[in-house]
C-alpha cells in the first residue's frame, strides 16, 4: 500500500541553524500539508501546497518558515533560523483531492529537537 | 474559529471492556469528521469517518455517529483488544477551504490483558 515517508526521523539542532525536513508524498496525490504537534499539545496545520504553491497557510506559518517541491517526487519544509519553541513533531500529508471529505494520509513524522 | 474537545487520557480498559472515546466540535460550516489512530511509533492513520449527519463511520470494529444536534463524533467499540492500545485523534474538516484538518489533543487507550 502506498505511503508518505518522511526523512530523518529525528533531527536534532542547535538554536539559530537553519533545517530542511523531507517527506516523500503519495504519488499519485495533488496536495500536500505540513503539521505540527509540540509536546503535549494538539496536531496544529501550518501549511498546505497545491500546484506549486501554497494554498493555506496557519499564522503559525512565518516568515521563518518556507515549503517546496524540487522535484517530482520530495516535498520539503524548511525552518530558516530554529527557535526553541520549534521543537516539535513535524507530520508531513498528502491528499488526492482537497475537498474536506478526501483523506489525508500520513507520515511517520520528524521529531525536530532544538537545542 | 473551529475547534475539536477530545476527553484527557489516558484511557485505561482491560481486554474486552467496551471504549468510547468522546469528541465534540465547534464549526461555522458542515465540517466533515474524522478519527485517526497513531500506534507507538507510526504516523497518524485514518480509523474512520463520516461526512454528513447522521453518517456512522467505521472501521476494524471501532464506529462513530456523526451527531450534528450534540456536535459530537464519539469513538465506541465493544470489545477492546491490546493491540488498540494507541493514542486516538478526533479531527474534522470544513467544507470550504482546502480541507486543512483541526485536531483535538488526543486520548491515548491503554489495553492490558
Amino acid at each position: 500500500e502506498p505511503e508518505v515517508t518522511q526523512t530523518p526521523s529525528h533531527q536534532v539542532t542547535q538554536m539559530g541553524q537553519e533545517v530542511i525536513l523531507r517527506c516523500v508524498p503519495i504519488s499519485n496525490h495533488l496536495y500536500f500539508y505540513w503539521y505540527r504537534q509540540i509536546l503535549g499539545q494538539k496536531v496544529e496545520f501550518l501549511v498546505s501546497f497545491y500546484n506549486n504553491e501554497i494554498s493555506e497557510k496557519s499564522e503559525i506559518f512565518d516568515d521563518q518558515f518556507s515549503v517546496e517541491r524540487p522535484d517530482g517526487s520530495n516535498f520539503t519544509l524548511k525552518i530558516r533560523s530554529t527557535k526553541l519553541e520549534d521543537s516539535a513533531m513535524y507530520f508531513c500529508a498528502s491528499s488526492a483531492r482537497a475537498a474536506s471529505t478526501d483523506t489525508q494520509y500520513f507520515g511517520p513524522g520528524t521529531r525536530l529537537t532544538v537545542l | 474559529g473551529d475547534s475539536v474537545t477530545q476527553m484527557e487520557g489516558p484511557v485505561t480498559l482491560s481486554e474486552e471492556a467496551f471504549l468510547t472515546i468522546n469528541c465534540t466540535y465547534t464549526a461555522t460550516g458542515y465540517p466533515s469528521l474524522f478519527w485517526y489512530v497513531q500506534y507507538p511509533g507510526e504516523g497518524l492513520q485514518l480509523l474512520l469517518k463520516a461526512t454528513k449527519a447522521d453518517d456512522k463511520g467505521s472501521n476494524k470494529g471501532f464506529e462513530a455517529t456523526y451527531r450534528k444536534e450534540t456536535t459530537s463524533f464519539h469513538l465506541e467499540k465493544g470489545s477492546v483488544q491490546v493491540s488498540d492500545s494507541a493514542v486516538y485523534f478526533c479531527a474534522l474538516s470544513e467544507l470550504s477551504g482546502y480541507s486543512t484538518l483541526t485536531f483535538g489533543k488526543g486520548t491515548m487507550l491503554l489495553v492490558s490483558p
